[in-house]
């Protein structure tokens, strides 16, 4: 499987502190992606970065790309109690872009 | 503006039935996939579509059927339901597969299914 790999599988923090989480892959990529899916819903778009970029921020999100190494970060600044979710990085293999690859996720727990 | 809709949001099936997941979308998006999530996995892509009469499988598409008739709806066929069938099926949809932009997917709420 061409699948990412997420570290680490749950991370629990405090409200206030900074939540990263670390996506590894196999092959060479057109751009990488993360999500967020909340419980019991669909996944919803975080932010991409292509490959010939190295670092991309929006709002409290900041990631991260590593070609050299095949690794993405995500840090999430200032965490709050609505951060809670599951992140997931996705990659794209394919030239034409057509098939994303998903991660299994780094389940975040951020306590009041 | 719906988005993607996905129906049913819950479904029980008995081994050997067969259903069709619906997913319809309203953004005018040329590229509409299927994923399954199992507990403990990411997201598995089991066929996608880069626009209308056109299908194609993904990693996981034994013991599935699509078709794209129209840009809308690309409806999920299970042919003879199994336990391992039993998962949580996404529907979502692109508006550029291809090109600058990446391939940003945006996604149902799921349909959960159960086969006994």
């Amino acid at each position: 499987s061409q699948q990412g790999e997420e570290d680490p599988q749950a991370l629990s923090i405090q409200e206030g502190e900074n939540a990263t989480m670390n996506c590894s892959y196999k092959t060479s990529i057109n751009n990488l992606q993360w999500y967020r899916q909340n419980s019991g819903r669909g996944l919803v778009h975080l932010i991409l970065i292509r490959s010939n970029e190295r670092e991309k921020h929006s709002g409290r999100l900041r990631v991260t790309l590593d070609t050299s190494k095949k690794s993405s970060s995500l840090l999430i600044t200032a965490s709050r109690a609505a951060d809670t979710a599951s992140y997931f990085c996705a990659t794209d293999f394919d030239q034409g872009a057509q098939k994303l690859v998903f991660g299994q996720g780094t389940r975040l727990t951020i306590n009041p | 503006n719906a988005g993607v809709t996905q129906t049913p949001k819950f479904q029980v099936l008995k081994t050997g039935q067969s259903m069709t997941l619906q997913c319809a979308q309203d953004m005018n998006h040329e590229y509409m996939s299927w994923y399954r999530q199992d507990p403990g996995m990411g997201l598995r892509l089991i066929h996608y579509s880069v626009g209308a009469g056109i299908t194609d499988q993904g990693e996981v598409p034994n013991g599935y059927n699509v078709s794209r008739s129209t840009t809308e709806d690309f409806p999920l066929r299970l042919l003879s339901a199994a336990p391992s069938q039993t998962s949580v099926y996404f529907c979502a949809s692109s508006y550029h597969p291809y090109g600058q932009r990446g391939n940003i997917q945006y996604f149902g709420a799921g349909t959960r299914l159960s086969v006994l």
